[in-house]
């Protein structure tokens, strides 16, 4: 149980493009979803926080109109990376949780993202 | 002071050896604790929650000491497996959020 998807698995864009990746919860219903990167040799960053119905919170120093999250069921949450740019490439997690923040997260298997 | 400090090793260690691993949190009102193991280019995966009271499960063996701040894990019997990226990851319950150290890296050789 608890089975986080993630799609896609690697991306390759051009600069500029936006790139959407949705994570979503298989087999339980998730009412807290958060958003990674982790850059190559990095610990995994928070970017946000996610509850479903409601707005996402952001870690500071994310752009929330670049990164663009939707959290519009209990089992599917959206992480649009607008005007993507070389910059942006990195390894993207989503995780998610039963229920408030002391439960357990569960990963999905991640989002390689490339800008060109 | 960084929110969560592990050692980057890589700790290099033979089959069948012993390993430990430490880690400081600087969040005195953290209540949760858990140490993931990371593969290379692949997600986080749970290997277990740290309690109070220490816990075991198998080969592993995590402690927390909370007047020291540190949380510790220990591997006995290492295999080729467990060949992997270990994180401890701290609750800061001021900002509702986890927080994952840079990773210890564990390399068991044949």
């Amino acid at each position: 149980g608890a089975v986080v998807s993630q799609h896609p698995s690697w991306v390759i864009c051009k600069s500029g493009t936006s790139v959407k990746i949705e994570c979503r919860s298989l087999d339980f219903q998730a009412t807290t979803m958060f958003w990674y990167r982790q850059f190559p040799k990095q610990s995994l960053m928070l970017m946000a926080t996610s509850n479903e119905g409601s707005k996402a919170t952001y870690e500071q120093g994310v752009e929330k109109d670049k990164f663009l999250i939707n959290h519009a069921s209990l089992t599917l949450s959206t992480l649009t990376v607008t005007s993507a740019h070389p910059e942006d490439s990195s390894f993207y997690i989503c995780s998610a949780t039963l229920g408030g923040l002391e439960d357990t997260q569960y990963f999905g298997p991640g989002t390689r993202l490339t800008v060109l | 002071r960084k929110e969560v400090e592990q050692d980057p090793g890589p700790f290099n260690v033979p089959e069948g050896a012993t390993v430990a691993f430490n880690c400081t949190y600087s969040n005195s009102a953290s209540q949760s604790f858990f140490w993931y193991r990371q593969d290379c280019r692949k997600e986080p995966k749970l290997l277990m929650s740290v309690y109070s009271s220490g816990n075991e499960d198998g080969r592993f063996t995590a402690q927390l000491n909370r007047a020291s701040q540190y949380i510790s894990l220990l591997i006995r019997d290492s295999k080729l497996s467990d060949s992997a990226t270990y994180l401890c990851v701290v609750n800061m319950p001021s900002f509702q959020k986890l927080v994952f150290g840079t990773g210890t890296r564990l390399l068991v050789s044949p």
